[in-house]
């Protein structure tokens, strides 16, 4: 079955830019996408296709994806980005595999 | 807007069968080519893709709960439904509904439900 590996948790200042990663084997020829899930609250689509930004999300957020890596890229954060975020793929054989999942902590 | 609500018994006994039903408004759901899918999250923990419906009626499921899984559309009322049967203190979860994509993406999400499995 198809993994995606994601780290537990990131911490980052506000302002400064958070990147949150996704492995997974030759994943860059696969398209990923990211959610951000804030507590007690359904996961939110922030970015899709590897970098396409739904409407209403902050230019803020954009997306990465080459070989094994994909990449959540937040600048400037704030303290509203405080939450956890998976990644997404859909796969041949394990069909829809979610990373995870990283807590975003804003320090 | 697009917006999809679940609904359905928050308490399941052991062996019985779980039943939630997700409403659609702002969407048909008989056009479009998405396909109408059951994720859930079991408490502090990550996402698992249960199954989708798709618009023709066609439906597939995660095989590791392919034999337990039961999906329907009913068109005319906008909604869509999930049966899990014999249900384990394992399947306790926050069960959403959400509208995915062709190239695999949720861009729709209810708020979802939480299913606890206790006697």
């Amino acid at each position: 079955s198809y993994v995606l590996t994601q780290p537990p948790a990131v911490s980052e200042a506000p302002g400064k830019t958070a990147r949150i990663t996704c492995v997974g084997n030759n994943i860059g020829s696969k398209s990923v996408h990211w959610y951000q899930q804030k507590p007690g609250q359904a996961p939110v689509l922030v970015t899709y296709n590897d970098r396409d930004r739904p409407s209403g999300i902050p230019e803020r957020f954009s997306g990465s994806n080459s070989g094994n890596t994909a990449t959540l890229t937040i600048r400037r954060v704030e303290a509203g980005d405080e939450a956890d975020y998976f990644c997404q793929v859909w796969d041949t054989i394990s069909d829809w595999v979610f990373g995870g999942g990283t807590k975003l902590t804003v320090l | 807007q697009v917006q999809l609500q679940e609904s359905g018994p928050g308490l399941v006994k052991p062996s019985q069968t779980l039943s939630l039903t997700c409403t659609v408004s702002g969407a048909s759901i008989s056009g479009g080519g998405y396909y109408w899918t059951w994720i859930r999250q079991p408490p502090g923990k990550g996402l698992e893709w249960i199954g989708y419906i798709y618009n023709s009626g066609n439906t597939y499921s995660n095989p590791s709960l392919n034999s337990r899984v039961t999906l329907s559309l009913d068109t005319s009322r906008r909604q869509f439904s999930l049966s899990l049967s014999s249900v384990t203190a394992a399947d306790t979860a926050v069960y959403y509904c959400a509208r995915g994509h062709r190239s695999g993406y949720f861009d729709y999400w209810g708020q979802g439900t939480l299913v606890t499995v206790s006697s």
